[in-house]
């Protein structure tokens, strides 16, 4: 099994810009999310998803798009790239709920100029 | 809601001391927990977890971490710091029928001197 991969694994945009970050996993796990990391600020979850079609918004959800359209893939759009949104970005995706491990993706360093 | 609080951005200890990283939660229902590391430039792997077997769990590394409800908090210690310790630890809480969401402390970075 790959886990879950990430890709890019670095990037550097101009402000207005928009990209898509790409997210899978072939563990067939239901639950996939995507967070943001910042100094000091821990891991902020920016969406999540149940499941194929499932998507739902979590504490930053702003500036930031999501799909599930199948149970393997889970990208992240951002639609007009801002600087604040410069940060690393995790995907991650678990079996269940509850007590189930979640496992990350290696991240994706961002860089909006 | 529930969060996470951990007490401490940053942490330094002489390498064979004890490790101790703390943190609470809110919660009104009982939740499960989570200690999560990362070495540098790398993403988060799991420590242990709490899942109501027992209060006291051991992890990878020599790590463990013990629930205690009364005081809402579940420590991280290490007997004996070793200087492939340091890194970032992440407390996260998960509750059931919440989305499989996973919600994170702010993170406390472990330094160890020689």
């Amino acid at each position: 099994n790959a886990g879950v991969t990430q890709t890019p694994k670095f990037q550097v945009l101009k402000t207005g810009q928009s990209m898509t970050l790409q997210c899978a996993q072939d563990m067939n796990h239901e639950y996939m999310s995507w967070y943001r990391q910042d100094p000091g600020m821990g891991l902020r979850l920016i969406h999540y998803s149940v499941g194929a079609g499932i998507t739902d918004q979590g504490e930053v959800p702003n500036g930031y798009n999501v799909s599930r359209s199948t149970t393997e893939d889970f990208p992240l759009r951002l639609l007009s790239a801002a600087p604040s949104q410069t940060s690393v970005y995790f995907c991650a995706s678990r079996l269940g709920q509850g007590v189930d491990t979640q496992y990350f993706g290696p991240g994706t360093r961002l860089t909006v100029l | 809601a529930q969060s996470v609080t951990q007490l401490g951005s940053h942490v330094s200890v002489s390498e064979g001391a004890l490790v101790l990283l703390r943190c609470n939660y809110s919660s009104s229902v009982p939740p499960y927990l989570f200690w999560y590391v990362q070495y540098p430039n790398q993403g988060l792997q799991l420590l242990l977890k709490y899942t109501s077997a027992a209060t006291l769990v051991k992890g990878i590394n020599g790590f463990e971490a013990e629930f205690k409800k009364s005081e809402t908090s579940f420590h991280l210690t290490k007997p004996s710091a070793h200087m492939s310790d340091a890194a970032e630890y992440f407390c996260a809480v998960s509750l059931y029928n919440q989305g499989g969401k996973l919600i994170f402390g702010q993170g406390t970075e472990l330094s160890v001197k020689p």
